[in-house]
């Protein structure tokens, strides 16, 4: 069946780095559009960022933009999240989702999450 | 501040209907479809409605959709216990060329 298991969760200092990973099974991982979505304690959910089906497109949103970087590996099914310059308020569980065929499909079907702590 | 408006609590009794509502403006919701999601407690995000009102396999016609101009609504009919979740909307929003969600909504079953 359709899977996607996080990985690469845990605690990291203010400024610290951490890379998040995907590994994805049961559906053809290169023609969905990939996401990363998260949710701190208590919180809503708040998208991260998505690429597209070949790689060739990334989009993130502002409160990440310039600190995270999404890439994906379309031989070995995975998805990462590159987090450079963490913050407190980065500190959330991440959720990597499956889209669409292009950037506006929904999120199909979710992993279980990764919680990334930010704390000194 | 989300740009997805929802109301954070609704509650109802069981067998009941109810309705989430998920306001937003032309560059989301006005030009792009809506999903939404159901997230049970300590558990991940589920898809509930996508394209404003279709259901993924699986999902039981209790649950609909629909959207009007720059709203968004989620019915669920003959609530049951189980139904207690948060509920969230979803959209591309085409000015920031990003995904933007409403804050939630509590459901409780009374």
């Amino acid at each position: 069946q359709v899977q996607l298991v996080e990985s690469g969760g845990g605690v990291v200092q203010p400024g610290g780095s951490l890379r998040l990973s995907c590994a994805a099974s049961g559906f053809i991982f290169n023609t969905y559009v990939m996401h990363w979505v998260r949710q701190a304690p208590g919180k809503g959910l708040e998208w991260v960022a998505l690429i597209v089906s070949d790689g060739s497109n990334r989009y993130y949103g502002d409160s990440v933009k310039g600190r995270f970087t999404i890439s994906r590996d379309n031989f070995k099914n995975t998805l990462d999240l590159q987090m450079n310059s963490l913050r407190a308020d980065d500190m959330a569980v991440y959720y990597c989702a499956k889209g669409g065929a292009t950037i506006k499909g929904p999120f199909h079907i979710w992993g279980q999450g990764t919680m990334v702590t930010v704390s000194s | 501040q989300s740009v997805l408006t929802q109301p954070p609590s609704v509650s109802a009794a069981p067998g009941q209907m109810v309705t989430i509502s998920c306001s937003g403006s032309s560059s989301n919701i006005g030009n792009n479809y809506v999903s939404w999601y159901q997230q049970l407690p300590g558990t991940a995000p589920k898809l509930l409605i996508y394209e404003n009102n279709k259901r993924p396999s699986g999902i039981p016609d209790r649950f609909s959709g629909s959207k009007s101009g720059t709203s968004a609504t989620l019915g669920i009919t003959g609530l049951q216990t189980g139904d207690e979740a948060d509920y969230y909307c979803g959209t591309w929003d085409s000015s920031l060329s990003a995904w933007v969600f409403g804050g939630g909504t509590k459901l409780t079953v009374l």
